[in-house]
């Protein structure tokens, strides 16, 4: 079945420091790939997305490549701020047709504290 | 406009209780989905509904259950509550199957 992987946290930055979080994934046929954010005691934000390979997904200073040859979707900011200490979950859809209907898939999550 | 609505916010059961959880979707939005998040992981898939119907089902027991009304607001029941079942749940809203998701900031349930 389709899965996600993500690098092992918690990562700890200072502000101004760059960032990745790398994210590889297992699916059949042509996934859409998700980067979602969840601040303490709060849901999902989508951060940013892309659903076909070579695709760059962009929001708030951050950006994802999907890289179908790799089957990865890294996620980097060049400057990180406090403001951006979260958990970040990369996650894939199945695309809705046939037997799939657009399921998300998580990773476990990787913890982001950046220090002033 | 509004986001996606979950209610209650917090709720603490006991075992072998029952709960029903409720969301709101996105005005508009067709497709709800119910996730569930244990503390320290990523959310896991439990149910797809669209147009009342439902379309998935991920690998939950019998336990849990739903359903989608005509206004498209959605009900997850969860019976003989176990204390496994201490999690966050999280409701996702879409126009569409497939299309992206709006999540709810979950109702998050402690079984004691």
């Amino acid at each position: 079945g389709d899965s996600v992987t993500q690098m092992e946290g918690p990562v700890t930055l200072s502000e101004e420091a760059f960032l990745t979080i790398n994210c590889t994934y297992t699916a059949t046929g042509y996934p859409s790939l998700f980067w979602y954010v969840q601040y303490p005691g709060e849901g999902l934000q989508l951060l940013l997305k892309a659903t076909k390979a070579d695709d760059k997904g962009s929001n708030k200073g951050f950006e994802a490549t999907y890289r179908k040859e790799t089957t990865s979707f890294h996620l980097e900011k060049g400057s990180v701020q406090v403001s951006d200490s979260a958990v970040y979950f990369c996650a894939l859809s199945d695309q809705a047709g046939g037997t799939s209907y657009g399921k998300l898939t998580f990773g476990q999550g990787t913890i982001l504290t950046v220090h002033p | 406009d509004a986001g996606v609505t979950q209610s209650p916010t917090h709720l603490i059961k006991t075992r072998g209780q029952h709960v029903t959880l409720r969301c709101s979707p996105i005005s508009g939005h067709k497709s709800v989905s119910w996730y569930q998040q244990v503390l320290g992981q990523g959310p896991q898939f439990i149910f797809q509904y669209y147009e009342k119907e439902e379309r998935g089902r991920g690998n939950f027991p019998d336990r849990f259950s739903a359903r989608q009304f005509p206004n498209y607001s959605s009900e997850l029941n969860v019976n003989a509550l176990l204390l496994g079942d201490s999690a966050l749940y999280l409701c996702a809203s879409s126009l569409a199957t497939g299309y992206g998701y709006t999540f709810g900031s979950g109702t998050r349930l402690t079984v004691v």
